[in-house]
């Protein structure tokens, strides 16, 4: 059964708090993403990765930053973490053939 | 960027069925999905179709694929409760390294 993990389904955090998301998936994907999913507003990419060391900023990626240093494992960072961020995060895989994505099963971050 | 779009919200009645509806970009998009959000979950691929094919059976699901229009639509046949989720298409961006969603339609199916 192909998985992506992130590492934690619930989060609170401080304001001004250095939050890191982590996310691993098992199928050798190249790519990873970042989403944001929030009410009325759908999934909104954040950052993704193509490989290694690559990442590309998606449409919000503001107060965010990134971290892929081994294939498997795609890291957010919100550097100093803001009440607006309080959201649910969804991290997905696909391969570079294959445009279908996998989801893991997010986390819902609360700053307060 | 330019968005896919979605009604938000439906509710229908056990055993009949539901049609959810979306407007796409890029008419050479190759691939178009359906996922299906379940409460508290990710996101999993419920169906896709190809661009050459206008329509796709799958058990209860319909996909009907309108290219001239950039419209694509899912018919669930006989819903049930399980199938109470916010339902999301998607197509593919940026030479096909990443998909681009549509804001969700939420489905509640009352018995």
């Amino acid at each position: 059964d192909v998985k992506v993990t992130q590492s934690s389904r619930y989060l609170v955090k401080r304001t001004g708090e250095k939050v890191f998301l982590e996310c691993v998936q098992d199928m050798d994907h190249e790519n990873m993403f970042w989403y944001r999913q929030d009410p009325g507003l759908g999934l909104r990419l954040i950052y993704f990765s193509y490989d290694v060391k690559m990442k590309e900023k998606g449409d919000i990626p503001e107060g965010y930053s990134v971290s892929r240093e081994k294939k498997e494992r795609f890291s957010l960072i919100l550097e100093s973490a803001s009440t607006n961020q309080t959201s649910m995060y969804l991290c997905a895989s696909s391969s570079l053939l294959n445009t279908e994505a996998f989801f893991g099963q997010g986390t819902r971050l609360t700053v307060v | 960027g330019e968005d896919v779009e979605q009604s938000l919200f439906l509710s229908v009645r056990e055993g009949d069925s539901s049609v959810i509806n979306c407007t796409y970009t890029d008419s050479s998009s190759t691939y178009l999905y359906w996922y299906k959000q379940e409460p508290g979950a990710g996101l999993q691929l419920l169906t896709y179709i190809f661009s050459n094919m206008d329509m796709k059976q799958d058990q209860r699901l319909t996909v009907l694929l309108n290219k001239k229009d950039k419209h694509l639509s899912l018919r669930i046949a006989d819903t049930q409760t399980g199938d109470s989720a916010i339902y999301f298409c998607a197509e593919p961006r940026r030479g096909n390294n990443r998909l681009a969603f549509g804001k969700g339609n939420q489905v509640v199916v009352i018995p």
